[in-house]
């Protein structure tokens, strides 16, 4: 099945700081979302981003469907942006499933 | 517009006690499905719904019954919980199958449960 791989597993960001997220998925995909799973536990959307670039206040986000990958940005990190950043795309190998990333956890100090 | 709406958020049963989680969407979706998040594992499809009346099953259904009398219900039933059925659960839903090929895809979560059984 599609492989889904996300770069840096951990990030620390002092507040203020940029951050650039990674994904790398392994097979074409034409469906493509990023998530924050915040402190709470709860599930955020953030994008849907089949292909091109979107952005939302202080996040943005890139998909190259042809390179199969995309980059989460975030400007100006504030510690409300801690949390666990997910990328999800299609499974391939069960019907009906979004198969996510193992995440990026991002802290951002005061 | 209150997206996708679980009850509870938190849940602690005995083993082998019975219990149903709640999910309604108002968004008109035709696609329903419940995920358990654990740690290291990621999440998992228990099952999904394309449409009222039509249920399939995920990766994971053992030990879990799902059914859809209407497009914005779809509960989730632990028959006999056990200790392995700690975790969090999600709800989701989208307007058509997360293939790719829909016309929008985009899943929406739910706030999640958290379960524990002792």
């Amino acid at each position: 099945g599609i492989q889904v791989e996300q770069s840096p597993p951990d990030l620390i960001l002092q507040e203020g700081a940029n951050s650039t997220l990674r994904c790398n998925f392994s097979d074409s995909v034409n469906n493509l979302q990023w998530f924050h799973q915040n402190p709470w536990g709860q599930l955020i959307n953030l994008f849907y981003i089949p292909s091109g670039t979107k952005q939302n206040g202080r996040l943005s986000a890139t998909t190259v469907a042809t390179e199969r990958y995309s980059l989460l940005y975030i400007s100006s990190s504030q510690t409300t942006d801690s949390g666990v950043y997910f990328c999800a795309v299609p499974s391939t190998d069960s019907w009906g499933k979004l198969q996510f990333g193992a995440g990026t956890q991002v802290v951002v100090t005061p | 517009n209150a997206g996708v709406t679980q009850t509870p958020k938190f849940q602690v049963l005995k083993t082998g006690q019975s219990m149903t989680l709640q999910c309604a969407q108002d968004m008109n979706h035709e696609y329903m499905s419940w995920y358990r998040q654990d740690p290291g594992m990621g999440l998992r499809l228990i099952h999904y719904s394309v449409g009222a009346g039509i249920t399939d099953q995920g990766e994971v259904p053992n030990g879990y019954n799902v059914s859809r009398s209407t497009t914005e219900d779809f509960p989730l039933r632990l028959l006999s919980a056990a200790p392995s059925q700690t975790s969090v659960y999600f709800c989701a839903s989208s307007y058509s199958l997360p293939t790719g090929t829909g016309a929008n895809t985009e899943a929406f979560f739910g706030q999640g449960t958290r379960l524990t059984v002792v």
